[in-house]
């Protein structure tokens, strides 16, 4: 069972305001994924951390940041939510990078209007 | 970076066998394959190590040749639980990135 959650699930925030999406866990995983999916298409790598106060960027550019100051919390904030900001977030988890499964959170689905 | 998932898209009937397949340009240190329903989190189904390594979950199995740097899913006598969009993620040596492919739509019909 995976103990990973992200809040909210849903959420549609009006143009130019500051949104906060929060994900935590509680299987004291080094590595923490952020990826952004539109429906039914790929998962695009947007932000990954490997420990506490280590984060880098992804594969896919994104005006969103993140921060890792503790081992079971990363948070993605988008400082001025604009409609190309709408999508799936998903966060996920992991003890190491490639060798063992990576969870994952049942997602926000942000819409900017 | 991405890994390479194809084909896009396999239509089979309810105890078909199909293949999907995986591949990357750069030297793999494993390969993992998830399966994701629509509006639903992706869910892992398996890893795989090691060169040559093949596992097995239910009737869906899969390899990693490594020097190909490829991996393939293989589903035997589909089910209708089958259906979904199957993800390969890879992670290559040397860095911290979980990456995953595009997808392979699955759909099984009765």
């Amino acid at each position: 069972e995976a103990d990973i959650y992200q809040t909210p699930r849903y959420l549609v925030i009006g143009t130019g305001k500051k949104i906060t999406l929060e994900c935590s866990q509680t299987m004291g995983h080094d590595k923490m994924y952020w990826y952004q999916q539109d429906p039914g298409m790929e998962l695009h790598l947007i932000h990954y951390s490997y420990g506490v106060n280590s984060t880098e960027k992804g594969d896919l550019s994104s005006e969103s940041t993140v921060s890792r100051i503790r081992t079971e919390h990363f948070p993605l904030t988008l400082e001025s939510a604009r409609p190309s900001h709408t999508s799936q977030y998903l966060c996920a988890s992991s003890a190491s990078t490639g060798g063992t499964e990576a969870f994952f959170g049942q997602g926000t689905r942000l819409t900017v209007v | 970076q991405q890994p390479v998932q194809s084909p896009q898209a396999v239509i089979l009937r309810e105890g078909e066998d199909a293949v999907i397949n995986c591949s990357s340009s750069k030297a793999l240190y494993s390969v993992h394959w998830y399966r994701q329903k629509h509006g639903e989190a992706p869910v892992f189904l398996m890893i795989l190590l090691k060169g040559g390594e093949q596992k097995g979950h239910d009737k869906i199995s899969a390899s990693f040749n490594e020097k190909k740097q490829q991996s393939s899913l293989y589903l035997t006598a589909s089910q209708l639980s089958y259906s979904g969009t199957y993800f390969c993620g890879t992670a290559s040596y040397g860095n911290n990135r979980l990456a995953f492919g595009k997808g392979n739509q699955v759909v099984v019909i009765p």
